[in-house]
């Protein structure tokens, strides 16, 4: 079973370029979510999409967008890019908003 | 905001040893949930817990729901080697009429054969 999957797995990015990460969910999710995991720190939440068709700002929204294409997929966009966005990006997804959630193997993105 | 404080950061045991961690909050929970995450993957669910005082086991680990509903602890018994990687504790509270996922900075493991 496929889960989570996440591409790509590695990019790097000069400063000002644009990225669309990619995110899909085999698994009838209604929720999904994109989060960032950075040294030190505890995942934090970029955004979320409670269900087909609905998104909303997490706790670290600033410098992306997000797209719901379909229950199954949930793309992280990077309108242009910035050091500090420097980080491995994991994308999740729950049967419901308040069930746990199951990770992708993350994206590592390094902005020079 | 929320914070969850982890603790100990890290830990190195002798293979065999039981290992315990925490996670406290200055907040009510809901629902704790305990990940492992190994080197270059996503972090994977290892127990998820509903209720004050709840204790669930999944083989060699048990997690305990705090009674206060601001702390869970995870056991892990005869560690064995590949229980090496970083275990985050996740505790879930209602916000803005939404659930959202509060996430610990994680207890990273090292077992010494």
């Amino acid at each position: 079973n496929a889960g989570v999957t996440q591409t790509p797995k590695f990019q790097v990015l000069k400063t000002g370029q644009s990225m669309t990460l990619q995110c899909a969910q085999d698994m009838n999710h209604n929720s999904m979510y994109w989060y960032r995991q950075d040294p030190g720190m505890g995942l934090r939440l970029i955004y979320y999409s409670a269900s087909e068709g609905t998104t909303d700002k997490g706790e670290v929204p600033n410098g992306y967008n997000v797209s719901r294409l379909n229950k199954r997929e949930f793309s992280l966009r990077l309108e242009s890019a910035a050091p500090s966005q420097t980080s491995v990006y994991f994308c999740a997804s729950s049967e419901g908003a308040h069930q746990p959630q199951h990770f992708g193997d993350g994206t590592r993105l390094s902005i020079l | 905001g929320q914070q969850l404080n982890q603790s100990p950061q890290s830990m190195f045991i002798q293979e065999g040893e039981d290992v315990s961690m925490n996670c406290t909050s200055s907040s009510i929970f809901n629902t704790w949930l305990w990940y492992k995450q190994d080197p270059g993957e996503g972090p994977v669910l290892l127990i998820a817990l509903y209720k004050a005082g709840e204790l669930t086991s999944n083989g060699r680990l048990t997690a305990q729901f705090g009674i206060t509903r601001k702390d869970s602890f995870l056991n892990i018994s005869a560690s064995i080697p590949s229980d090496v990687g970083i275990y985050f504790c996740a505790g879930q509270a209602r916000s803005s009429g939404t659930y959202k996922y509060i996430f610990g900075t994680g207890t990273r493991l090292k077992v010494l054969a």
